[in-house]
């Protein structure tokens, strides 16, 4: 059974640039939840969605940062005209969403850097 | 909101020793509680996890100890071995909040 799967694993953006980063769910699973991890720190919730819902944004930023789980396909976190100060790994987790409260189950990653 | 907070930042410790390491956090409606272990350029991997209606639970060489009246949480790490060198999270999440919040971590070095 496949993971949690992400990519890119590393991306490099120029300040002004957009970022997409992509994030399958495991099999059955149907609730996805976005952190970003700073250097040095823990892991920061963003948002949480289930499929074409957002359920909880609370952690993301106002502007320049959008996420989407589609009926079909990926769950998408888009950055637009990225900073230096977004350059984080964004970590994307999965859960079965049916049992309330457990384990989400973490992807490898996506890295951004922002030059 | 959930704080979540370690007691230490760095942690090392002799081959074969066993590891403790200890979170705090702050909501008393905190029902669920799960470490992490973070490898360099990884993602999180389970542990193991315990829910509020235990104290304690044992897994393959690791035990987490659960202290609601102080809102404690630790890891133990029995007979702690080279492999077992990574960055630790705690994670505590609340009824009707699906969401973890997780504290700061733990990097744990283990020494030859």
């Amino acid at each position: 059974n496949a993971g949690v799967m992400q990519n890119p694993r590393h991306l490099v953006r120029r300040r002004g640039q957009e970022a997409r980063l992509r994030c399958s769910p495991m099999k059955g699973h149907s609730h996805v939840y976005w952190y970003r991890q700073l250097p040095e720190e823990g892991l920061k919730f963003m948002v949480y969605l289930q499929k074409e819902n957002i359920i909880d944004e609370s952690g993301m930023p106002k502007e320049r940062f959008s996420a989407e789980f589609p009926k079909e396909g990926p769950s998408i976190l888009r950055i637009q005209q990225v900073v230096r100060g977004d350059s984080a790994a964004y970590f994307c987790a999965s859960s079965p969403g049916d049992s309330g409260t457990g384990e989400l189950f973490f992807g490898e990653g996506s890295r951004l850097t922002v030059l | 909101g959930e704080s979540v907070g370690l007691h230490l930042p760095t942690l090392s410790v002799q081959e074969g020793d066993n590891s403790i390491i200890n979170c705090a956090y702050s909501n008393s409606a905190s029902d669920y509680f799960i470490w992490y272990k973070q490898e360099s350029g990884k993602g999180p991997q389970f542990i193991i996890d315990i829910r509020s209606n235990m104290d304690k639970r044992q897994g393959q060489r690791v035990t987490v100890l659960l202290n609601k009246t102080v809102k404690h949480l630790s890891l133990q790490i029995a007979a702690t071995q080279p492999g077992d060198s990574a960055v630790y999270f705690c994670a505590v999440s609340s009824q009707g909040d699906y969401k973890l919040s997780f504290g700061a971590g733990t990097t744990v070095t283990v020494r030859a």
